[in-house]
């Protein structure tokens, strides 16, 4: 059963910085492509970003409104995934969730499994 | 930048027949795919690639595409069907979401 438990949010003041987890279980993580999709409070779903597995690059892709100041990296002997972020904003307060991602080279991607979600609050 | 327009609300009796529309302009051209959400819940996949339905979904849930609209159907809606439901494509911008629909049993 694929798993997915996400860690690390939190209060967090205008301008400052948080590292959220997400830890994997139940497939084989190295060959996974990974997401994150944010919603803020009350709102809809919001892609965050994407990162290919080691064998694809590990290439990431971003969201524009977050992209320089977030960054999504994985640590595939430790089967988690993780994502930065810096200079965050008010309007970044949202439940963050971590997804799988299925392979696709050409179709739109889409997120498969989804874990519980963290709240990240910014607020000063 | 490109979006995905869904109905803000539906609203079925039990037993009806419920159809939330989803409207953009690459659909004819990348699939889409729709999530169910319950309060306080994680969004769960319940249509990928325009209409094939993941395991463990109930066959009541179908999904269809016409030109730029896509459509998900509930045939024979219960009580527990009542939740959000977002439609999601992408573009060259990456991945995009459909504001939701809130599907309310009467």
């Amino acid at each position: 059963e694929v798993r997915l438990v996400e860690s690390g949010g939190g209060l967090v003041k205008p301008g400052g910085s948080l590292r959220l987890s997400c830890a994997a279980s139940g497939f084989t993580f190295n060959n996974a492509w990974m997401s994150w999709v944010r919603q803020a409070p009350g709102k809809g779903l919001e892609w965050v970003g994407r990162i290919k597995s080691k064998s694809d690059g590990e290439r990431t892709d971003y969201a524009a409104p977050v992209k320089g100041r977030f960054t999504i990296s994985r640590d595939d002997s430790k089967d988690k995934l993780y994502l930065q972020m810096n200079s965050l904003r008010t309007e970044d307060t949202a439940v963050y969730y971590c997804s799988t991602t299925p392979r696709t080279l050409a179709a739109a991607e889409y997120s498969q499994h989804w874990g519980r979600g963290t709240l990240v609050t910014v607020s000063s | 930048s490109y979006e995905l327009t869904q109905p803000p609300s539906v609203s079925v009796s039990p037993g009806q027949t419920a159809r939330i529309t989803c409207s953009g302009d690459a659909l004819p051209k990348q699939y889409a795919y729709w999530y169910q959400q319950k309060p306080g819940q994680a969004p769960m996949l319940v249509i990928y690639k325009d209409s094939e339905r993941p395991s463990g979904i109930p066959e009541r849930f179908s999904g269809s595409s016409s030109g730029t609209t896509v459509t998900l159907t509930i045939s024979g809606v219960q009580a527990e069907d009542e939740a959000d439901y977002y439609c999601q494509s992408a573009d060259s911008s990456g991945v995009v979401f459909g504001g939701g629909t809130k599907l309310t049993v009467l």
